[in-house]
């Protein structure tokens, strides 16, 4: 299986801050990445697919880069609603795994 | 709009068994694949079953294979999943998630449901 490690595990930062969160695969997924956001008590949602590609609906604020084993997501400037856990899935491989996820909290 | 629907969890004994459903609405479900994706509290997000659009494919991640089937029924755009021979480890939230591109199966998921919980123990 390509193991996926997300870092750091929990970010605490002020509103308006530029944050960023990274996650490494085990081996090279090339682009095959996506990014989730997980509000507290509520099912995942599709924030970025393809490594850069940002889904239908979701804020520019948010971005995502890299490629094979390491990638990026950046939030451009925080808002209180961007309070979440964060979760990165590599679909290169036929059983997806996905990344331990970041808790971002507002200072 | 989408939506995912799942039911059927609760709290059984290890050894148990329980069937999760889903029912979808809001797109043509048989021409999607579709997957069952746990979490265990304070743990990550983990892949357990995944089932083609005609219901011919099926998968199942180690940590199951052989105690939990996959199945659907497209007339009813209905997934289910079929759980047996349950472990504390079991113990999770099970959502049930539709993958974006309709030619994958093997890909990044577009739409989840609420999430049905699921608890082993006696």
């Amino acid at each position: 299986d390509v193991q996926m490690t997300q870092s750091p595990s929990t970010l605490s930062a002020s509103v308006g801050d530029r944050v960023t969160i990274t996650c490494r695969a085990s081996q090279s997924v090339s682009s095959w990445l996506a990014w989730y956001q997980q509000k507290p008590g509520k099912a995942p949602n599709l924030l970025i697919y393809q490594a850069s590609t940002l889904e239908s609906g979701v804020p520019s604020r948010f971005s995502g880069s890299g490629s094979g084993t390491e990638f990026t997501l950046t939030i451009s400037s925080l808002q209180p609603d961007d309070v979440a856990t964060y979760h990165c899935q590599q679909y290169n491989t036929y059983l997806s795994t996905f990344g331990q996820g970041t808790k971002v909290e507002i200072k | 709009e989408v939506q995912l629907v799942e039911s059927g969890g609760g709290l059984v004994q290890p050894g148990g068994s329980l069937r999760l459903s889903c029912s979808a609405s809001g797109f043509t479900f048989s021409s999607y694949g579709m997957h069952w994706v746990r979490q265990a509290p304070g743990q990550r997000l983990e892949y357990v079953s995944a089932i083609s659009g005609k219901g011919t494919s099926t998968y199942h991640a180690e940590s199951v294979k052989g105690r939990f089937s996959i199945s659907r029924d497209n007339s009813k755009s209905t997934l289910y999943l079929q759980m047996s021979s349950l472990k504390p480890e079991d113990t999770a939230v099970y959502y049930c998630v539709k993958v974006k591109d309709s030619t994958q199966l093997w890909t990044y998921f577009d739409s989840w449901g609420q999430g049905t919980l699921v608890t082993v123990s006696s």
